[in-house]
Protein backbone atom coordinates (compact mmCIF):
# COMPACT_ATOMS: atom_id res chain seq x y z
CA UNK A 1 0.00 0.00 0.00
CA UNK A 2 1.49 3.09 -0.97
CA UNK A 3 1.59 6.21 1.66
CA UNK A 4 -0.40 8.42 0.24
CA UNK A 5 -2.78 7.62 -2.40
CA UNK A 6 -4.53 9.76 -4.68
CA UNK A 7 -6.86 8.99 -8.01
CA UNK A 8 -4.86 10.13 -11.01
CA UNK A 9 -8.10 11.30 -12.76
CA UNK A 10 -8.29 12.95 -15.08
CA UNK A 11 -10.97 14.47 -13.83
CA UNK A 12 -12.78 16.90 -16.84
CA UNK A 13 -15.74 19.59 -15.15
CA UNK A 14 -16.84 22.59 -16.80
CA UNK A 15 -15.91 26.20 -15.66
CA UNK A 16 -17.74 27.49 -12.22
CA UNK A 17 -18.23 23.51 -11.19
CA UNK A 18 -16.77 22.91 -7.39
CA UNK A 19 -14.06 20.48 -7.62
CA UNK A 20 -13.26 18.14 -4.88
CA UNK A 21 -10.38 16.54 -4.93
CA UNK A 22 -9.78 13.78 -2.29
CA UNK A 23 -6.09 11.61 -0.79
CA UNK A 24 -5.84 8.73 1.92
CA UNK A 25 -3.05 8.17 3.51
CA UNK A 26 -2.03 5.09 6.28
CA UNK A 27 0.69 6.92 8.42
CA UNK A 28 -0.96 9.32 11.34
CA UNK A 29 3.09 10.22 12.83
CA UNK A 30 3.44 13.01 11.07
CA UNK A 31 1.25 16.30 10.99
CA UNK A 32 1.39 18.71 8.34
CA UNK A 33 -0.73 18.05 4.78
CA UNK A 34 -0.24 19.89 1.88
CA UNK A 35 -1.43 20.43 -2.06
CA UNK A 36 0.98 21.33 -4.46
CA UNK A 37 -0.47 22.68 -8.06
CA UNK A 38 1.59 21.53 -11.27
CA UNK A 39 1.03 23.65 -14.60
CA UNK A 40 1.98 21.20 -17.39
CA UNK A 41 6.43 20.82 -17.74
CA UNK A 42 6.21 23.19 -14.70
CA UNK A 43 7.77 22.61 -11.56
CA UNK A 44 4.90 21.83 -8.22
CA UNK A 45 4.03 25.57 -6.43
CA UNK A 46 2.90 25.18 -3.27
CA UNK A 47 -1.10 25.41 -2.71
CA UNK A 48 -1.98 25.04 0.74
CA UNK A 49 -1.19 23.80 3.86
CA UNK A 50 -2.87 22.74 7.10
CA UNK A 51 -1.58 21.45 9.97
CA UNK A 52 -3.44 18.71 12.04
CA UNK A 53 -7.32 18.44 11.15
CA UNK A 54 -10.07 21.22 10.18
CA UNK A 55 -10.13 23.52 7.63
CA UNK A 56 -8.27 25.87 5.95
CA UNK A 57 -9.30 28.46 3.11
CA UNK A 58 -7.72 30.54 1.29
CA UNK A 59 -10.09 32.33 -1.47
CA UNK A 60 -11.74 29.63 -3.67
CA UNK A 61 -9.82 27.01 -2.10
CA UNK A 62 -10.55 25.26 1.03
CA UNK A 63 -7.90 22.16 2.37
CA UNK A 64 -9.80 20.29 4.74
CA UNK A 65 -8.11 17.03 6.74
CA UNK A 66 -9.71 14.37 8.37
CA UNK A 67 -7.43 12.54 10.78
CA UNK A 68 -9.90 9.70 12.04
CA UNK A 69 -10.29 8.50 8.50
CA UNK A 70 -6.80 9.68 7.18
CA UNK A 71 -8.48 11.42 4.48
CA UNK A 72 -7.15 14.87 2.71
CA UNK A 73 -9.41 16.77 0.59
CA UNK A 74 -8.95 20.05 -1.63
CA UNK A 75 -11.99 21.78 -2.56
CA UNK A 76 -12.43 24.23 -5.77
CA UNK A 77 -15.00 26.57 -6.17
CA UNK A 78 -16.10 28.45 -9.12
CA UNK A 79 -13.20 26.73 -10.95
CA UNK A 80 -11.65 28.49 -13.36
CA UNK A 81 -9.73 27.36 -17.30
CA UNK A 82 -6.73 28.43 -15.27
CA UNK A 83 -7.53 26.11 -12.60
CA UNK A 84 -6.44 23.06 -14.67
CA UNK A 85 -3.13 21.56 -13.85
CA UNK A 86 -1.84 18.64 -11.84
CA UNK A 87 -2.75 18.68 -8.31
CA UNK A 88 -0.47 16.55 -5.67
CA UNK A 89 -1.09 16.23 -2.26
CA UNK A 90 1.54 15.32 0.05
CA UNK A 91 2.15 14.85 3.65
CA UNK A 92 5.36 15.65 5.52
CA UNK A 93 7.64 12.74 5.63
CA UNK A 94 10.29 13.75 7.95
CA UNK A 95 12.52 16.55 8.40
CA UNK A 96 12.07 18.83 5.50
CA UNK A 97 10.76 15.86 3.37
CA UNK A 98 7.61 14.74 1.46
CA UNK A 99 5.81 11.77 1.07
CA UNK A 100 3.20 12.43 -2.47
CA UNK A 101 0.38 10.78 -3.74
CA UNK A 102 0.76 9.87 -7.25
CA UNK A 103 -1.60 13.54 -8.91
CA UNK A 104 -4.68 14.30 -10.28
CA UNK A 105 -5.00 15.89 -13.71
CA UNK A 106 -8.04 18.22 -13.52
CA UNK A 107 -9.09 20.07 -16.75
CA UNK A 108 -11.79 23.15 -16.49
CA UNK A 109 -13.07 23.60 -19.82
CA UNK A 110 -14.67 27.09 -20.98
CA UNK B 1 15.50 36.71 -7.25
CA UNK B 2 15.72 32.83 -9.57
CA UNK B 3 14.80 30.81 -6.70
CA UNK B 4 15.61 27.19 -7.76
CA UNK B 5 17.10 27.05 -11.14
CA UNK B 6 18.04 23.52 -13.14
CA UNK B 7 19.82 22.93 -16.08
CA UNK B 8 19.60 21.24 -18.57
CA UNK B 9 15.84 21.58 -18.92
CA UNK B 10 15.99 18.32 -21.48
CA UNK B 11 18.82 15.79 -22.38
CA UNK B 12 19.13 12.56 -24.02
CA UNK B 13 21.52 9.52 -23.08
CA UNK B 14 22.66 6.54 -23.99
CA UNK B 15 23.02 3.27 -21.45
CA UNK B 16 26.13 3.44 -19.79
CA UNK B 17 26.86 7.41 -20.29
CA UNK B 18 27.55 9.25 -17.40
CA UNK B 19 26.00 12.91 -16.53
CA UNK B 20 25.04 15.79 -14.02
CA UNK B 21 22.39 17.93 -13.52
CA UNK B 22 22.87 20.94 -11.95
CA UNK B 23 20.95 23.05 -9.10
CA UNK B 24 21.21 26.10 -7.72
CA UNK B 25 19.42 27.93 -5.43
CA UNK B 26 19.60 31.72 -4.45
CA UNK B 27 17.31 31.99 -1.36
CA UNK B 28 20.09 30.79 1.17
CA UNK B 29 18.07 27.63 1.46
CA UNK B 30 19.80 25.15 4.20
CA UNK B 31 17.74 22.03 2.75
CA UNK B 32 18.04 20.64 -0.31
CA UNK B 33 16.72 17.58 -2.22
CA UNK B 34 16.14 15.55 -5.49
CA UNK B 35 13.13 14.08 -6.70
CA UNK B 36 11.89 11.96 -9.64
CA UNK B 37 8.22 12.41 -10.98
CA UNK B 38 7.20 9.11 -13.44
CA UNK B 39 3.20 8.72 -14.62
CA UNK B 40 1.39 7.05 -12.19
CA UNK B 41 4.29 7.15 -9.00
CA UNK B 42 4.10 11.21 -8.17
CA UNK B 43 7.48 12.46 -6.35
CA UNK B 44 10.00 10.16 -5.48
CA UNK B 45 12.93 11.50 -3.27
CA UNK B 46 16.29 10.41 -4.11
CA UNK B 47 18.90 12.17 -2.04
CA UNK B 48 18.66 15.18 0.76
CA UNK B 49 20.37 17.71 2.10
CA UNK B 50 20.41 19.48 5.39
CA UNK B 51 23.38 21.71 4.69
CA UNK B 52 27.11 21.64 2.82
CA UNK B 53 28.91 18.46 3.58
CA UNK B 54 25.53 16.51 4.52
CA UNK B 55 23.48 14.07 2.38
CA UNK B 56 21.29 11.63 2.74
CA UNK B 57 19.69 8.72 0.94
CA UNK B 58 16.25 9.33 0.10
CA UNK B 59 13.38 6.46 -1.14
CA UNK B 60 14.92 5.80 -4.52
CA UNK B 61 18.93 6.36 -4.63
CA UNK B 62 20.03 3.92 -6.26
CA UNK B 63 22.33 4.91 -9.46
CA UNK B 64 22.49 8.36 -8.42
CA UNK B 65 25.28 10.44 -6.23
CA UNK B 66 25.19 13.59 -4.65
CA UNK B 67 27.76 16.18 -3.26
CA UNK B 68 27.21 19.32 -1.32
CA UNK B 69 30.30 21.49 -1.21
CA UNK B 70 28.14 24.49 -0.93
CA UNK B 71 24.95 26.21 0.54
CA UNK B 72 23.76 26.87 -2.84
CA UNK B 73 24.51 24.02 -5.39
CA UNK B 74 22.89 20.57 -5.04
CA UNK B 75 24.58 18.42 -8.20
CA UNK B 76 23.00 15.08 -9.17
CA UNK B 77 25.04 12.17 -10.64
CA UNK B 78 23.83 9.77 -12.48
CA UNK B 79 26.79 7.48 -12.82
CA UNK B 80 26.15 4.65 -15.53
CA UNK B 81 22.63 6.34 -16.90
CA UNK B 82 19.73 2.91 -17.35
CA UNK B 83 16.72 3.44 -19.21
CA UNK B 84 14.75 3.15 -16.11
CA UNK B 85 16.18 6.29 -15.15
CA UNK B 86 14.01 8.06 -17.84
CA UNK B 87 11.92 10.57 -15.83
CA UNK B 88 12.12 14.26 -15.01
CA UNK B 89 13.94 15.69 -12.19
CA UNK B 90 13.20 18.00 -9.54
CA UNK B 91 15.29 19.99 -7.29
CA UNK B 92 13.71 21.57 -4.50
CA UNK B 93 14.99 23.20 -1.36
CA UNK B 94 13.45 24.99 1.64
CA UNK B 95 14.38 26.46 4.99
CA UNK B 96 14.74 25.54 8.81
CA UNK B 97 12.08 26.17 10.67
CA UNK B 98 9.30 25.71 7.61
CA UNK B 99 8.03 22.74 9.25
CA UNK B 100 5.15 22.67 6.81
CA UNK B 101 8.19 21.44 4.85
CA UNK B 102 7.37 24.27 2.49
CA UNK B 103 9.29 23.31 -0.96
CA UNK B 104 10.59 25.27 -3.63
CA UNK B 105 10.78 23.31 -6.36
CA UNK B 106 12.98 24.48 -10.08
CA UNK B 107 11.18 24.03 -13.54
CA UNK B 108 12.82 20.28 -13.56
CA UNK B 109 14.77 18.44 -16.06
CA UNK B 110 13.55 15.86 -18.67
CA UNK B 111 16.07 12.95 -19.02
CA UNK B 112 15.51 10.21 -21.96
CA UNK B 113 17.89 7.43 -21.66
CA UNK B 114 17.88 5.52 -24.82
Amino acid sequence: QKEVEQDPGPLSVPEGAIVSLNCTYSNSAFQYFMWYRQYSRKGPELLMYTYSSGNKEDGRFTAQVDKSSKYISLFIRDSQPSDSATYLCARTGGYNKLIFGAGTRLAVHP
Amino acid sequence: NAGVTQTPKFQVLKTGQSMTLQCAQDMNHEYMSWYRQDPGMGLRLIHYSVGAGITDQGEVPNGYNVSRSTTEDFPLRLLSAAPSQTSVYFCASSYEGSGANVLTFGAGSRLTVL
